[in-house]
């Protein structure tokens, strides 16, 4: 089992670009869900999925979009880059995301700057 | 809005020491997490506490939950330079919504 991947692992963008970041799992998960992590602010979370075309928002959702059409997949897009955007990316996956013995497991980031 | 609360952020301690760390809230949780995470990787759960006043231990660590649920420690015996890294907590009140803390990065000289 490859866990959870992410791809790209580093980007630049220009403020007013558009991009997809990609999160993909290969453990049958329902639950999947994004976080952003600055420095001094642990990780936030962005949107959530507890299953395919089931998605809410978290705690900070403005200015990015997700989608969950199968159950391996769930992109997140950003329609138009900000400086405020640059952080680091983290995608991750449980079964149910509710319960105490639900564990989540992250991939291993995006890095993204906007210029 | 609900906040975990970490202290102390910063760490520096040497090879044998022991250490505390504390992750604080206003808030009840039905259940606390503990991560570590190492530069340029995702977090790694290193264990779940769910009942108030529960003990657990991973070999060298000891987990804390409080009595009232609202609190937790994570105690380090004879640190060692392998455990350093950042050790964030995550608490989920029974919804979907993970909330983490700011995180305590601990150093460990040898």
């Amino acid at each position: 089992n490859a866990g959870v991947t992410q791809t790209p692992k580093f980007q630049v963008l220009k403020t007013g670009q558009s991009m997809t970041l990609q999160c993909a799992q290969d453990m049958n998960h329902e639950y999947m869900s994004w976080y952003r992590q600055d420095p001094g602010m642990g990780l936030r979370l962005i949107h959530y999925s507890v299953g395919a075309g089931i998605t809410d928002q978290g705690e900070v959702p403005n200015g990015y979009n997700v989608s969950r059409s199968t159950t391996e997949d769930f992109p997140l897009r950003l329609l138009s880059a900000a400086p405020s955007q640059t952080s680091v990316y983290f995608c991750a996956s449980s079964y149910h995301g509710i319960g105490a013995a639900d564990t989540q497991y992250f991939g291993p980031g995006t890095r993204l700057t906007v210029l | 809005t609900q906040l975990l609360e970490q202290s102390p952020q910063f760490l520096s301690i040497q090879e044998g020491e022991n250490l505390t760390v504390y992750c604080n809230s206003s808030s009840v949780f039905s259940s606390l997490q503990w991560y570590r995470q190492e530069p340029g990787e995702g977090p790694v759960l290193l264990v779940t506490v769910v009942t108030g006043g529960e003990v657990k231990k991973l070999k060298r660590l000891t987990f804390q939950f409080g009595d009232a649920r609202k609190d937790s420690s994570l105690h380090i015996t004879a640190a060692q330079p392998g455990d350093t890294g950042l050790y964030l907590c995550a608490a989920n009140s029974g919804t979907y919504k993970y909330i983490f803390g700011t995180g305590t990065r601990l150093k460990v000289l040898a």
